[in-house]
């Protein structure tokens, strides 16, 4: 089973700053990774997938980066609403992982 | 509308069983693998099982296998999970998920349900 670590657990930033997120595999998941933003008593949504690509919708500030073990989100300046939790999931094999999720709150 | 929609979830004491429903309408069902993935309150998400678009290949996380059984009804575009064996660390939302590319192994998910909630606990 690979192992997705997500960092930090937390996130304390204001709006307009720029937030980087880690997502670390424990073994090689090619670009298959994907992020999905979570808020509290909504389903996920898909934001990036195959670890660079913005899914349809998805604003320009958000941005994907990485291969193989590392993986990173950025948002490039926080808006209100990107207030929420954030996890990774690769397709590389099976089973399917997600990570254990960043929280993104307001300082 | 493009959606799923599941149902049957519920209280149940440890050792019993369920059969969660997700009913998928606006897209071509049968052409679509399907997922649940599931959340404990408060915690993160995990991802359960998952079917083929024939139901012919079917995958399990190692937390449910033996346990549980995903089937689906391609006439009636619907997703099933029968979960047995209950325990209290299944207590969790159970979402159904629709991949985002028919035909294969593009397990990215890109239209959730808003869930069913399973309580097991006596």
């Amino acid at each position: 089973e690979i192992v997705l670590t997500q960092s930090p657990a937390t996130l304390s930033l204001s709006p307009g700053e720029r937030a980087t997120l880690s997502c670390r595999a424990s073994q090689s998941v090619s670009r298959y990774l994907v992020w999905y933003q979570q808020k509290p008593g909504q389903a996920p949504r898909l934001l990036i997938y195959d670890a660079s690509n913005r899914a349809t919708g998805i604003p320009a500030r958000f941005s994907g980066s990485g291969s193989g073990t590392d993986f990173t989100l950025t948002i490039s300046s926080l808006e209100p609403e990107d207030f929420a939790v954030y996890y990774c999931q690769h397709r590389s094999s099976w089973p399917l992982t997600f990570g254990g999720g960043t929280k993104v709150e307001i300082k | 509308e493009v959606q799923v929609l599941e149902s049957g979830g519920g209280l149940v004491q440890p050792g019993g069983s369920l059969r969660l429903s997700c009913a998928a309408s606006g897209f071509s069902f049968n052409s679509y693998g399907m997922s649940w993935v599931r959340q404990a309150p408060g915690k993160g998400l995990e991802w359960v099982s998952a079917i083929s678009e024939s139901g012919g290949s079917t995958y399990y996380a190692d937390s449910v296998k033996g346990r549980f059984t995903i089937s689906r009804d391609n006439s009636k575009n619907t997703l099933y999970l029968l979960m047995s064996s209950l325990r209290a660390d299944d207590t969790a939302a159970y979402y159904c998920a629709k991949p985002t590319r028919p035909y294969g192994d593009y397990w990215y998910f890109d239209l959730w349900g808003r869930g069913t909630l399973v309580t097991v606990s006596s």
